[in-house]
């Protein structure tokens, strides 16, 4: 089966850096995806990671370890804007099947 | 851009009930998503198709069914409805094929669906 466990809350003040962690269990793995979800809002892509190492988007990094089932998203320079819900979400090889993790309530504190 | 659209933003049906959710997608995309989502859950697959009348149980199929008769449309039905399944319930497309990894999902508004 598959699983993504994550954080349910993180706080952060304006201009700070903050990593939302993301551990995983899949069988078979076709890498970690991150999507932010605004309150009333759908859930938008943000990052992806096929391979292990850093993924960098602007204020936005994601970094994936497959040997140690963990990614993380990494947000600089945080804005009020950045407070929302973070999700990972991955999809076992061979599957069409896509899961997502429970998700970081992110709240950034002025 | 893509879009993806939901018949509705709110919903109240009442137990027993036969509930319709249609959603729409307008690029053309292989696989289509139902997920539910619930405070502290996260987002939980109910069901999901990757080709028009193809079809696979998520993580909480029960209670649920779905229907997909064109490429573009993917429909959630309750058969009878129950209070338990209040909730707010998202469709999402992509267009990965199995040996796509990153398959970004596009998600529709959401339907909030109070059952009574």
């Amino acid at each position: 089966g598959q699983s993504l466990e994550q954080p349910s809350e993180v706080t952060a003040v304006e201009g700070a850096i903050v990593q939302i962690n993301c551990t995983y269990q899949t069988s078979g793995f076709y890498g970690l995806s991150w999507y932010q979800q605004h309150d009333g809002g759908a859930p938008t892509f943000l990052s992806y990671n096929a391979l292990d190492g850093l993924e960098e988007t602007g204020r936005f990094s994601s970094f994936l370890s497959r040997s140690d089932s963990y990614g993380y998203l990494l947000l600089q320079e945080l804005q009020m804007k950045d407070s929302a819900s973070y999700f990972c979400a991955s999809r076992g090889s061979g599957t069409y099947k896509y899961i997502f993790g429970t998700g970081t309530r992110l709240k950034v504190l002025a | 851009d893509v879009k993806v659209t939901q018949s509705s933003r709110y919903l109240v049906k009442r137990t027993g009930e036969k509930v319709f959710l249609e959603c729409v997608q307008d690029m053309d995309h292989e696989n289509m998503f139902w997920y539910r989502q619930d405070p502290g859950l996260g987002l939980r697959l109910i069901y999901f198709s990757y080709d028009v009348k193809m079809k696979e149980k998520g993580d909480i199929p029960e209670g649920y069914s779905v229907s997909r008769e064109k490429k573009e449309r993917f429909s959630l039905i309750l058969e009878s409805a129950s209070t338990n399944q209040t909730s707010m319930y998202l469709c999402a497309s992509s267009s990965g094929g199995r040996g796509v990894g990153t398959d970004t999902q596009y998600f529709g508004p959401g339907t909030r669906l109070t059952v009574l």
